[in-house]
């Protein structure tokens, strides 16, 4: 497709279990963000990568989180022994360079409800 | 951390009217970019102006501006029920790394 596609659109799991979320950017894109946001409040970012390497993952809020991108397209956002205040839409975004250079794409996001 | 604080937090107008949300920001910035978001859905770029520019008009958008009171307006004239969202601003400073960082949003909401 032409936008960014994110999967799954819905997760619902258990407290304790681990957790992936895809993100495919537009083709093309090298940068590519994650964001978490939460009901009722502004997207908070959690990692950039520019193609392979993460160039910012100050926004990760602990070491249960961790993202990937290993061919510069892709990206998965991993959390393991998931919590309930990891409940929350994730968002991703790409853009064709950095943000300098204008605007993000962003997916229609996944809902995760951890129970 | 958010760097930006939209105004108001929720608005209420009636189709026709103009709506006028507030940003204000911390740091100096590259740009200033603003985004609408629709209730579960992602986030869709409306208009991005550098800090060069005081003021840019897109449509029915004009966006204004103030670096030196680290502000920014979004006007949206005649309004639409499908104007009803969630409006966010967004910065990009040299001290960001490289991110855009988002405001809390303003809730609109145009009755027909």
């Amino acid at each position: 497709g032409a936008g960014v596609s994110q999967t799954p659109s819905n997760k619902v799991t258990e407290k304790g279990k681990y957790v992936e979320l895809r993100c495919d950017p537009i083709s093309g894109h090298t940068a590519l963000y994650w964001y978490r946001q939460s009901l009722g409040q502004g997207p908070e970012f959690l990692i950039y990568f520019q193609g392979t390497g993460a160039a910012d993952d100050s926004g990760l809020p602990n070491d249960r989180f961790f993202a990937v991108r290993p061919e510069g397209s892709v990206s998965t956002l991993k959390i393991q022994r998931t919590e309930r205040g990891d409940s929350a839409m994730y968002l991703c975004a790409s853009s064709f360079q950095g943000p300098n250079t204008g605007e993000l794409f962003f997916g229609e996001g996944s809902r995760l409800t951890v129970l | 951390s958010q760097q930006g604080e939209e105004d108001p937090q929720a608005l209420s107008i009636q189709e026709g009217e103009n709506a006028t949300m507030n940003c204000s920001y911390k740091t100096s910035i590259n740009n200033l970019q603003w985004y609408r978001q629709n209730s579960g859905r992602g986030l869709v770029h409306l208009i991005l102006i550098r800090s060069n520019e005081r003021e840019k008009h897109s449509g029915r958008l004009r966006v204004t501006l103030d670096t030196s009171k680290k502000s920014s307006s979004l006007l949206i004239t005649a309004s639409r029920a499908a104007d009803t969202a969630s409006y966010f601003c967004a910065t990009d400073s040299d001290n960001q790394g490289g991110k855009l960082i988002f405001g809390q949003g303003t809730e609109l909401s145009v009755k027909p």
